[in-house]
């Protein structure tokens, strides 16, 4: 069985700051990782995954994430945070039948402050 | 090419009845999934079908049924309406088996009263 931890439903910071959304999974098989982002009344968006390969994910909108197997963890950074990356930011996690079954995380709202 | 869409995006229903959601995946998508999104238990999966077939299935009762289309167009089904099926219906679309982007469309939202 798969599951995800995503730890502070809510995180604040200051525009301009370090953004640091943090996940950890739980999976019995080699994990597929995604982050997503939902903005007020839209559906999910796809910032970034990790299937294979180089563990530092770079996403869209200068997002990126870090597999960390050790820790099974798939913490989201972003360096210099913008009022528009005001949003709930999901982890998921998936087997390798495919990301077509995904397990998300709680969700955590990210809040910008001017 | 255009996205994933539902309709209809947002519906009241009584108690008792039953809805039919309908998704229209992105052009040349085979895989359709829907999930069930609450404040309670967020993000559920519901379940998901590549070829008219249904290939995976979450944790929800009998009354939660689907179907696909051989056009890839699913519509999902909910009969004998609870007040806790008031929910944010998302359905998401994908190139096929071991894709791993989905495309999400904006959801349905369902109001049971």
């Amino acid at each position: 069985a798969q599951s995800v931890t995503q730890l502070g439903s809510h995180v604040s910071v200051s525009e301009g700051a370090l953004v640091l959304l943090r996940c950890n999974y739980s999976s019995s098989v080699p994990p597929y990782l995604f982050w997503y982002v939902q903005y007020p009344n839209q559906g999910l968006q796809l910032l970034l995954k990790y299937t294979t390969g180089a563990t530092l994910v770079k996403g869209i909108n200068g997002f990126e994430a870090e597999f960390k197997k050790s820790e099974t963890s798939f913490h989201l950074t972003k360096p210099s945070a913008h009022m528009s990356d005001a949003a709930e930011y999901f982890c998921a996690v998936s087997g390798p039948e495919g990301a077509q079954k995904l397990v998300f995380g709680q969700g955590t709202r990210l809040t910008i402050n001017p | 090419k255009a996205g994933v869409t539902q309709t209809p995006r947002y519906l009241i229903k009584t108690r008792g009845q039953q809805v039919t959601l309908s998704c229209s995946p992105i052009s040349g998508h085979r895989s359709v999934s829907w999930y069930q999104q609450t404040p309670g238990q967020g993000l559920q999966f519901l379940f998901e079908y590549f070829s008219e077939t249904q290939r995976n299935k979450g944790n929800f009762p009998g009354r939660f049924s689907g179907r696909q289309f051989s056009n890839s167009r699913s519509e999902m089904n909910v009969s004998t309406l609870e007040l806790g099926d008031s929910a944010l219906y998302l359905c998401a679309s994908s190139l096929g088996v071991l894709s791993y982007e989905q495309y999400f469309g904006p959801g349905t939202r369902l109001t049971v009263t």
